[in-house]
């Protein structure tokens, strides 16, 4: 099974400014690679796939980037509504689906 | 717009069985591989189990397999999960998720419900 390690845990950041997070593939998955958002009592949401695909309607502050194991999500200026978790996911090793453990963004 | 509406959890004693359900609407429900997603209290995303557009094809995490089945009805756009001999490390929101593209099953999710929360306590 592909382990999917993120970091940090959590990051502490004011608005504004930027996030960088990183997510690690145990072995290659390629570009097969997705990263979620999700808000406290809600469902997490597509942000990119494919690495550096934004999926509709993500602002274009969120980037992706990386293959094979290492993997970055950045968000360029954060604003007050991208203060939430965030999940990478691979879909390269079918038929497993792994998420790596998540990056919580917190205001600093 | 595409909706899936999760139905079914609730409580339920350790070695009992429960039976999910996600109603989808707003897309060519056949024609997408679909997914169940979990995530315990207080804990990151396990993917549970996943099925292709006919049904055909299934698919489990060693954690649920043998317990759980998954399946699908496409004349009613309905996703189901049966989970039987259920254990308290079960507990968890159980989500119903949408495949990226269409007919692909080793993809993204594009779209999830919202949730139906299962407890397995005595």
């Amino acid at each position: 099974e592909i382990v999917m390690t993120q970091s940090p845990a959590t990051l502490s950041v004011s608005p504004g400014e930027r996030a960088t997070l990183s997510c690690r593939a145990s072995q290659s998955v390629s570009s097969n690679l997705a990263w979620y958002q999700q808000k406290p009592g809600q469902a997490p949401r597509l942000l990119i796939y494919g690495a550096s695909t934004r999926a509709t309607g993500i602002p274009a502050r969120f980037s992706g980037s990386g293959s094979g194991t290492e993997f970055t999500l950045t968000i360029s200026s954060l604003q007050s509504e991208d203060f939430a978790v965030y999940y990478c996911q691979q879909y390269n090793n079918w038929p497993t689906w792994t998420f790596g453990q998540g990056t919580k963004v917190e205001i600093k | 717009e595409v909706q899936l509406l999760e139905s079914g959890g609730g409580l339920v004693q350790p070695g009992g069985s429960l039976r999910l359900s996600c109603a989808a609407s707003g897309f060519t429900f056949s024609s997408y591989a679909m997914s169940w997603v979990r995530q315990a209290p207080g804990k990151g995303l396990e993917w549970v189990s996943a099925i292709s557009g006919s049904g055909g094809s299934t698919y489990y995490a060693d954690s649920v397999k043998g317990r759980f089945t998954i399946s699908r009805d496409n004349s009613k756009n309905t996703l189901y999960l049966q989970m039987n001999s259920l254990r308290a490390e079960d507990t968890a929101v159980y989500y119903c998720a949408k495949g990226g593209v269409v007919v692909v099953i080793a993809i993204y999710f594009d779209y999830w419900g919202q949730g139906t929360l299962v407890t397995v306590s005595s």
